[in-house]
């Protein structure tokens, strides 16, 4: 089956210790996109990569970091240094980026900071 | 900041009835697509509307765009139950990264 998985479903953090949040497509697109979702809330850009080993800042960057060593995976690291980072957090790919591309979206994993 | 903001938020309707939503938008777009969201899960792509576009359909959806008002609405009609879920648009811009901005939502309550 093609599709965009998220792992774990639920997670949770210590305050001061970093996460890893795992996203992996098998749908052989070019660019992926994290997303962060707070409670009743659309969904605001984390970062964003077009391409194996290049990625840029979205809208919310500070405090996460990304990595794209393979076109099928793009990690999310919430690090010590985000506020505030319970939220429920969507990884979502797309073809490539042109124009007029739908996303895809993974099924999402919720962070909850003790 | 947001580009796109819906309206209603929340919308409680009938099984049968339609029910419509809208989004209004701040900067020139490429494309407005729509997105829907059941409880606790992922995102679904439901249509992508160009900005040369002005109506499109795709089963019981039908959405509109106004490049003039900045605006676009969502109809379902003859809702299901199953159809409860929250409602997203989304506006793709000029910038680099085929990066979608989203709204707020419109939560959406079918009662059978």
């Amino acid at each position: 089956d093609g599709g965009i998985t998220q792992s774990p479903k639920y997670l949770f953090r210590k305050e001061g210790q970093n996460v890893t949040l795992s996203c992996e497509q098998n749908l052989n697109h070019d660019a992926m996109y994290w997303y962060r979702q707070d409670p009743g809330q659309g969904l605001r850009l984390i970062y964003y990569s077009q391409i194996v080993n290049d990625f840029q800042k979205g809208d919310i960057a500070e405090g996460y970091s990304v990595s794209r060593e393979k076109k099928e995976s793009f990690p999310l690291t919430v690090t010590s240094a985000q506020k505030n980072p319970t939220a429920f957090y969507l990884c979502a790919s797309t073809l490539d980026t042109t124009l007029y591309n739908e996303q895809f979206f993974g099924p999402g994993t919720r962070l909850t900071v003790l | 900041s947001q580009q796109g903001e819906e309206d209603p938020q929340a919308l409680s309707i009938q099984e049968g009835e339609n029910a419509t939503m809208n989004c209004s938008y701040k900067t020139s777009i490429n494309n407005l697509q729509w997105y829907r969201q059941n409880s606790g899960r992922g995102l679904v792509h439901l249509i992508l509307i160009r900005s040369n576009e002005r109506e499109k359909h795709s089963g019981r959806l039908r959405v509109t765009l106004d490049t003039s008002k900045k605006s676009s609405s969502l109809l379902i009609t003859a809702s299901r139950a199953a159809d409860t879920a929250s409602y997203f648009c989304a506006t793709g811009g000029k910038a680099a990264g085929n990066k979608l901005t989203f709204g707020g939502g419109t939560r959406v309550l079918v009662k059978p």
